[in-house]
């Protein structure tokens, strides 16, 4: 059964950069037609996509935060990461990274970690 | 705000069945069938139900099913029962490489 589990700082100052990790079990990172993606969700809020890697290292980004972040792939780990610089806090949120469904390129997600909650704050 | 425009609530008794809708533009719902829906409950990650527009992932009761008509889609509960109190998001592909999704709605089983 593929896992994903997020790990990081759960405390960011503003002005900083934000970095996550999520960890890939249960299957490989580089399998074909797979790719990975990272979802937020601000307290109370609904759901925005932050951007998805293949592990070739393509990647797509949301066009209102493509500016401030950097996602990163690590096939000898089996990772892969996200880098939000810059932080205020409206960046306050569950961070959940997730797998897309395989053959659909980035259109769905069907497996997703648990979240992790980032707080933005001095 | 969210790109795709949801209620933020809807609600049915158990047995009934509830519709709700997801309302875009026709340069993301309206010009793809790259439609989803997720279910997410309280402290959960979301979970995929609807994908394609009508499709089932393996495992998804088919009393949860998906249509379309021109920007606006929807997801459909019948049979409601309690587990499906939850909250619902609806997504789409945007073209240029971009994904979007609505607001979400808070459906409550009566």
């Amino acid at each position: 059964q593929l896992q994903l589990q997020g790990s990081g700082p759960g405390l960011v100052k503003p002005s900083e950069t934000l970095s996550l990790t999520c960890t890939v079990s249960g299957g490989s990172i580089s399998s074909s037609s797979s790719y990975w993606g990272w979802i937020r969700q601000s307290p109370g809020k609904g759901l925005e996509w932050i951007g998805s890697v293949y592990y070739s290292g393509t990647t797509y980004y949301n066009p209102s935060l493509k500016s401030r972040v950097t996602i990163s792939v690590d096939t000898s780990k089996n990772q892969f990461s996200l880098k939000l610089s810059s932080v205020t806090a409206a960046d306050t949120a569950v961070f959940y990274c997730a797998r897309h469904l395989m053959g659909s390129w980035i259109y769905y997600f069907d497996y997703w970690g648990q979240g992790t909650l980032v707080t933005v704050s001095s | 705000q969210s790109a795709l425009t949801q209620p933020p609530s809807a609600s049915g008794s158990p047995g009934q069945s509830v519709t709700i809708s997801c309302t875009g533009t026709s340069s993301d719902v309206g010009g793809y069938n790259y439609v989803s829906w997720y279910q997410q409950h309280p402290g959960k990650a979301p979970k995929l139900m609807i994908y394609e527009v009508s499709e089932r992932p393996s495992g998804v009761p088919d009393r949860f099913s998906g249509s379309k008509s021109g920007n606006t889609a929807s997801l459909t509960v019948s049979g409601l029962q309690a587990e499906d109190e939850a909250d619902y998001y609806c997504s789409s592909y945007a073209g240029s490489n971009a994904l979007e999704f609505g607001g979400g709605t808070k459906l409550t089983v009566l």
